[in-house]
Order: structure tokens, then sequence, then C-alpha cells
């Protein structure tokens, strides 16, 4: 059974800090995509990676995927409280007939 | 416009009951899914449909009964409604059946409430 854990489960910060936030896996994954929930709304896609080790930018927003396709990061730079959501990991294989495997979210508040 | 959309918005009914979540995307996408939502916000595939037939039908009760009455519609029926139904259901879209890459394009959720 493939799986993907998000950590932290939760983040509080200041706006204007720095965070990083961590999608890992045992299994390799054909894409990544990074999704962000809006308290009250469905996900919305951010970014989709495919390649071992490429790292794709969003305004303030950094995600690379890992050089084994095994994990994923999204780091923010000078957090805004726009950024408060929680932040959901997605990952399909062949394994999975690319059935998306979802993590259970980073749940991200940042404070003004 | 609304891409995915899904009515209703809000849910709150008894125990036993039967109700009905209906879904609806003009996005002109072959694939639709259900996810039940718990309240720590796990994400979980109930059903998938492509070309309106069954694709994916995860471990879900048989009190659920997905259907598609053509492309753009995925409805969810559920029967005796149980207290541990209570989550959000989404609804989503994507242009084909898995796929590297393929985007989900997600309604706002319906939030059932079973007392």
């Amino acid at each position: 059974t493939q799986l993907l854990e998000q950590s932290p489960q939760f983040l509080s910060i200041q706006e204007g800090e720095n965070l990083t936030v961590y999608c890992n896996s045992s299994s390799v994954f054909s894409s990544l995509q990074w999704y962000r929930q809006e308290p009250g709304e469905g996900p919305v896609l951010l970014v989709t990676v495919v390649t071992g080790g490429e790292v794709k930018k969003l305004k303030r927003l950094t995600f690379q995927f890992g050089d084994a396709r095994k994990d994923s990061s999204l780091h923010i730079t000078a957090a805004q409280p726009g950024d408060t959501g929680l932040y959901l990991c997605a990952g399909a294989s062949a394994v999975s007939n690319y059935q998306l495997i979802w993590g259970a979210g980073t749940k991200l508040i940042i404070k003004p | 416009d609304t891409a995915v959309s899904q009515t209703p918005k809000y849910l709150v009914t008894q125990m036993g009951n039967d109700k009905s979540i209906k879904c609806e995307q003009n996005l002109g996408h072959d694939t639709m899914y259900w996810y039940k939502q718990d309240s720590k916000k796990f994400l979980k595939i109930m059903f998938s449909y492509n070309n309106k037939e069954l694709i994916i039908n995860e471990t879900v009760p048989n009190r659920f009964s997905p259907k598609s009455p053509d492309k753009a519609h995925l409805n969810l029926h559920i029967n005796s409604l149980e207290l541990g139904d209570s989550a959000v259901y989404f609804c989503a879209s994507s242009q084909d059946l898995g796929g590297e890459g393929e985007t989900q394009y997600f309604g706002p959720g319906t939030r059932l409430l079973v007392l």
C-alpha cells in the first residue's frame, strides 16, 4: 500500500517567517501534486512535479520533488496571512493505476 | 462560472434518513469522483466514474450509491444515515482517469451532519 506522510501536521507562525512542509513516502511516484484547501472550500491545485529533482516556483512558494521521486517539500518565504490553509500532497503512479494517493495534510496558520 | 458545483452546501439530518447530494461539472471532463473528508481533514476517495462507468469503488458501505446520469453529473445517495457519516463530501472531476499529473478540480463540498 502506498502512503504519503505529511509533516508537520500543524504549523502556526508569524507573518514574515519562512517555513517548509514535507511530503514523504517509501514508494516511488510518477508525479506529485500540491493542493491548498482554504476553510470552507475544496482543494485547489498549486503545482505538479514529475521529474526527480525538479524545482518549481510559484511566487513565494518553492516546490521540490526528491531525486528518487519518493518525497517532496514546499517552502514558503515571508509567509503571509493569505497563505493560511490546509496543504495537501497527492501522488500518482502506475502501481496505483494513477489513482491519486493523498497525504493527510499540513494545516498552516499565518498570524498577522 | 462555477466549474464543479455541489448541492446542498449544508445538510443536517436525523439518523436513519436517506439523503442525496448532487454534483455537476461544466468542464467537459470525462472523470468524476466523490471524496469524504473527516474531522481530521483526511481526504479519502470513495468512488470514481469515467464516462458514466464506475471505475473505483473503495471500501465504503453499500448504503452509499453513486449515480451518473451523464458525464457532467455524479450524484451520491446515502441510505440509512449513521452518525459516522458526518463529514464533508467533495465532488471532483478531471479530464481523464489517472495519467501523470492529472489535475482534479474540486467542488465546494457538502457538509453533512447526522444527528
